[in-house]
């Protein structure tokens, strides 16, 4: 069926430093998702993307993450400045409604 | 909020018996609910979904009813096979969908031959 790609796979970033995190969706979805998932926890809701806006966003959203999808290329989730605590990993997901499709996840470790 | 809670894993089984992972949910509105597997090194999988309260849904031999009643969608199988070995997500999710999936922790389920 249709996938969802995330790209890299890895990565690992300095502490205080950017990275953004890739996705492209399945082309004819037009909700886009990102979820966080942190070793043996379950996995969160982070944000949902739609018609080039922020429909809604998770407290954990924090103000160092933001989203975009300019002229429908990836769909990109950057934190901007890293922290530890943001070693996880992102789980990004579209759908055309209430069916969901999951990339395999990018595997964030800060240091 | 929404919270999901499933039967905490691991889970090691012998192929031929049978798989019950249990899950509960709690939120004021009427959710869809979902359970999803997840392989390693992917991402999660849906396995199916059901929209409306007191009916069942299943797939690949998996089955679960939405039991509003007890705010539960229990995941069964009657004979698992070692190529069930998997994290299986119980999830909810309410009519605004922009708001996403709520998900239980997870259960890994282990079948050995």
């Amino acid at each position: 069926g249709p996938k969802v790609l995330q790209i890299p796979s890895h990565q690992i970033i300095d502490m205080g430093q950017m990275v953004t995190l890739n996705c492209d969706p399945v082309s004819n979805h037009l909700y886009f998702y990102w979820y966080k998932q942190i070793l043996g926890q379950q996995m969160e809701f982070l944000v949902n993307f739609y018609n080039g806006k922020v429909m809604e966003k998770s407290k954990l959203f924090k103000d160092q993450f933001s989203v975009e999808r300019p002229d429908g290329s990836y769909f990109t989730l950057k934190i901007q400045p890293t922290a530890l605590e943001d070693s996880a990993v992102y789980f990004c997901a579209s759908s055309p409604g209430p069916d969901y499709t999951f990339g395999s996840g990018t595997r964030l470790l800060v240091i | 909020g929404d919270s999901v809670t499933q039967t905490e894993g691991p889970v090691t089984l012998s192929e031929g018996t049978s798989l019950t992972v249990n899950c509960s949910y709690e939120t004021k509105q009427y959710p869809t609910l979902f359970w999803y597997v997840q392989y390693p090194g992917e991402g999660p999988q849906l396995l199916f979904k059901v929209p409306k309260a007191n009916e069942k849904g299943s797939s690949r031999g998996f089955e679960a009813t939405y039991n509003k009643e007890a705010t539960s969608f229990h995941l069964q199988k009657a004979s698992v096979q070692e190529s069930d070995s998997a994290v299986y997500y119980c999830a909810l999710s309410d009519l605004n969908y922009a708001q996403g999936l709520t998900f239980g922790l997870g259960t890994r389920v282990s079948v050995f031959p």
